[in-house]
């Protein structure tokens, strides 16, 4: 169990230009989250996966936001078209998915920074 | 709509005094309630949940959170504080997968800075 890896840690972009990210959760684990974070706020929910399939999404993600679980592993977040108040901690997060015991508890990754200048 | 109310933007402890931490709720049904602690440059931690069962759960290094329905509370609790356990702690809520299968998402609060001073 290597924990939920995030790449890259930081990234610093122009106004306008397209960011991609990429998450890669706990093997074992069925759900794939994307959360995102901003200075003195808690997590805000993105959206999630349960293997492959994107089951729910935040009014939040507007449709210049993009996620994929191709093959229910990696996921990848894009933002097109990026703007200021995009710039934001982007977190990924895993779990076996609903019921009792552990299965709920999510594994956090260290997050992507994003500055959009 | 689910919502979580962390009314302390910070809490401050001396080493060794008990420490809460307040956390209050909303959510449709049988809640699922969760705490998390993020350390600087690092991830966020799970500490502890409560799913059912007993309304006081015991969670990692020592904390624990009372869950109490009629105050629609679930107040993080340690009996000594440390100095290492100042951080940033959140509580999270979600609803019981029972009353809507597919919701998975946790709903987090604004988080609360806990400084324990030696």
């Amino acid at each position: 169990d290597t924990g939920v890896s995030q790449d890259p840690r930081h990234k610093i972009t122009k106004r306008g230009q397209n960011v991609t990210f990429r998450c890669d959760p706990i093997s074992e684990h069925n759900r794939l989250y994307w959360y995102r974070q901003t200075l003195g706020q808690g997590p805000e929910f993105l959206t999630y996966f349960q293997n492959e399939a994107q089951l729910e999404k935040s009014r939040l993600l507007s449709d210049r936001f993009s996620a994929e679980r191709p093959k229910g592993s990696f996921s990848t977040l894009e933002i097109q078209r990026t703007e200021q108040g995009d710039s934001a901690m982007y977190l990924c997060a895993s779990s076996f998915g609903p019921g009792l015991g552990d299965r709920e508890k999510l594994f956090f990754g260290s997050g992507t920074q994003l500055s959009v200048l | 709509a689910q919502s979580v109310a962390q009314p302390e933007d910070q809490v401050n402890v001396a080493e060794g005094n008990p420490l809460t931490v307040k956390c209050t709720y909303s959510v449709s049904g049988n809640p699922y309630l969760f705490w998390y602690v993020q350390y600087p440059n690092r991830g966020l931690q799970f500490l502890l949940k409560y799913i059912t069962g007993d309304n006081l759960v015991k969670g990692s290094y020592g904390f624990e959170a009372e869950f109490n329905k009629s105050q629609t509370s679930f107040h993080l609790k340690k009996p000594s504080a440390l100095v290492s356990d100042s951080a940033l702690y959140f509580c999270a809520v979600r609803a019981s997968p029972l009353r809507s299968s597919n919701t998975g998402k946790l709903i987090f609060g604004q988080g609360t800075t806990l400084q324990v001073k030696p």
